[in-house]
């Protein structure tokens, strides 16, 4: 079974650009969550989707970030446009819906750089 | 609000040795989890061990145990018997009660293993 897959895993890009990243999450896993290490820093939460319900986005840092999750498959994080301190590694993570515990599975990041 | 805290950036171990990750939280929830991901270079973060914090005994997977302590709020990760493949960045994370609840992560440990 595949896991989760983020592209790109790395995307350098200029001020004032637009990025978007994506993430597939695994097959039937309907929480997907978003996050974000910037460098030297601790990972924060972005935002959880359930399905393609934004279940709580109190994490995102500002009107730049969107986020989306058509269907409830995969989601993509779109910064527009694009500051030098949005750069850092972005994670998705999805797991099943559960009433108790259930491992989050972590995608391999996506590194972005804006210069 | 949550916090985690790691304050070592970087730890090295000879091979084949012992090493001790320190880790804090801050917490008023009397129920939650507390966990330690590794992330290989270029690789994606995986779950090392788990603890629940209702449960006095501590965790063990294999090489890797936990020392819990809830009154002191501290949660150390034990990597006996150190092998090459355990470098890497390691993150103590912590999440509380709810199968959906989101993840709040320390700023996370280099690992260095000596051969």
């Amino acid at each position: 079974e595949a896991g989760v897959t983020q592209f790109p895993s790395h995307s350098v890009i200029e001020k004032g650009q637009t990025v978007t990243l994506r993430c597939d999450p695994i097959s039937g896993h309907d929480n997907l969550y978003w996050y974000r290490r910037v460098m030297g820093k601790e990972i924060k939460f972005l935002l959880h989707f359930v399905k393609e319900s934004k279940q709580d986005e109190s994490g995102m840092p500002n009107n730049r970030f969107l986020a989306e999750r058509t269907g409830g498959t995969y989601s993509t994080l779109k910064v527009q446009p694009a500051e030098l301190e949005d750069s850092g590694v972005y994670f998705c993570a999805s797991s099943p819906v559960r009433v108790f515990y259930t491992e989050a599975f972590f995608g391999q990041g996506t590194r972005l750089t804006v210069v | 609000a949550q916090t985690v805290t790691q304050s070592q950036p970087e730890m090295s171990v000879q091979e084949a040795e012992t090493v001790t990750l320190s880790c804090t939280y801050d917490t008023s929830e009397s129920d939650y989890y507390l966990f330690w991901y590794k992330q290989p270079p270029s690789r994606q973060m995986i779950l090392v061990i788990r603890q629940e914090a209702y449960k006095q005994q501590n965790a063990t997977e294999n090489r890797f145990s936990v020392n819990f302590q809830k009154a002191a709020k501290s949660f150390s990760l034990k990597i006996s018997d150190s092998q090459l493949g355990d470098a890497a960045m390691y993150f103590c994370a912590y999440r509380r009660a709810g199968a959906n609840s989101k993840l709040t992560f320390g700023k996370g440990i280099t690992l260095s293993v000596r051969p």
